[in-house]
């Protein structure tokens, strides 16, 4: 079955860390663009980041208030991506779902950066006192 | 305060036609043409309505087309029906490897 699956949502105090992850299956993962999109409660999606596959370089990039803070990472063998999130801040309280480019297979393209088609059920991250 | 500006809500009776905006600048909406629109129902995760301004993935009902001009995409829904009634979003490539959103549209159907 085609899916991703995210875990280790929770409840977290200002300042702490936690890891998500996402278990992908029935895709090609080793070619896939991972990327990571929240939505705080009652607001809009943020796209937090993505890393490229392997033969991309496994490219990281964030957006700019997480930058210093999260760390994406991916295990092939295992079809995993991780989201390390540290010194977590109240306003990272969100639903993190995580979700991979679409193919575009007549014309031949990949929107690793711009266009996401699966997408997980996403997982809740707390961060309160 | 999202990076692309949508109005927060559009309504239409069934049948009728819609269309929402997504408003940016010449560093995202206007600088390229890798504006994507996403359907999300409440308590699920969004699914992909629109990719490359106006391209839609395989089984997505020729009811939704998407369009540019400038530095504003928009997103129209012909034929409303009942299960279109949902929250619309739209993002845009914005160079340097980034993606960011629009504030999100409910669409409400009458």
């Amino acid at each position: 079955e085609v899916q991703l699956v995210e875990s280790g949502g929770g409840l977290v105090k200002p300042g702490g860390s936690l890891r998500l992850s996402c278990a992908a299956s029935g895709i090609n993962f080793n070619s896939a663009w991972m990327v990571w999109v929240r939505q705080a409660p009652g607001k809009w999606l943020e796209w937090v980041g993505r890393i490229k596959s392997r033969a991309s370089g496994e490219t990281t990039d964030y957006v700019a208030p997480v930058r210093d803070r999260f760390t994406i990472s991916r295990d092939d063998s295992r079809n995993m991506v991780y989201l390390q999130m540290n010194s977590l801040k109240t306003e990272d309280t969100a639903i993190y779902f995580c979700t991979t480019g679409y193919i575009d297979r007549s014309a031949k393209t990949y929107h690793g950066d711009d266009a996401f088609d699966l997408w997980g059920q996403g997982t809740m991250v707390t961060v309160s006192s | 305060q999202s990076a692309l500006t949508q109005p927060p809500s559009a309504s239409g009776s069934p049948g009728q036609s819609v269309t929402i905006s997504c408003s940016g600048t010449s560093r995202d909406v206007g600088g390229y043409n890798y504006v994507s629109w996403y359907q999300q129902h409440p308590g699920r995760a969004p699914k992909l309505i629109i990719y490359e301004v106006i391209k839609r993935p395989s089984g997505v009902p020729d009811r939704f087309s998407g369009s540019k001009s400038g530095n504003t995409a928009s997103l129209t829904v012909s034929g409303l029906q009942a299960e279109d009634e949902a929250d619309y979003y739209c993002s845009s490539y914005a160079g340097s490897d980034i993606l960011v959103f629009g504030g999100g549209t409910k669409i409400t159907v009458l």
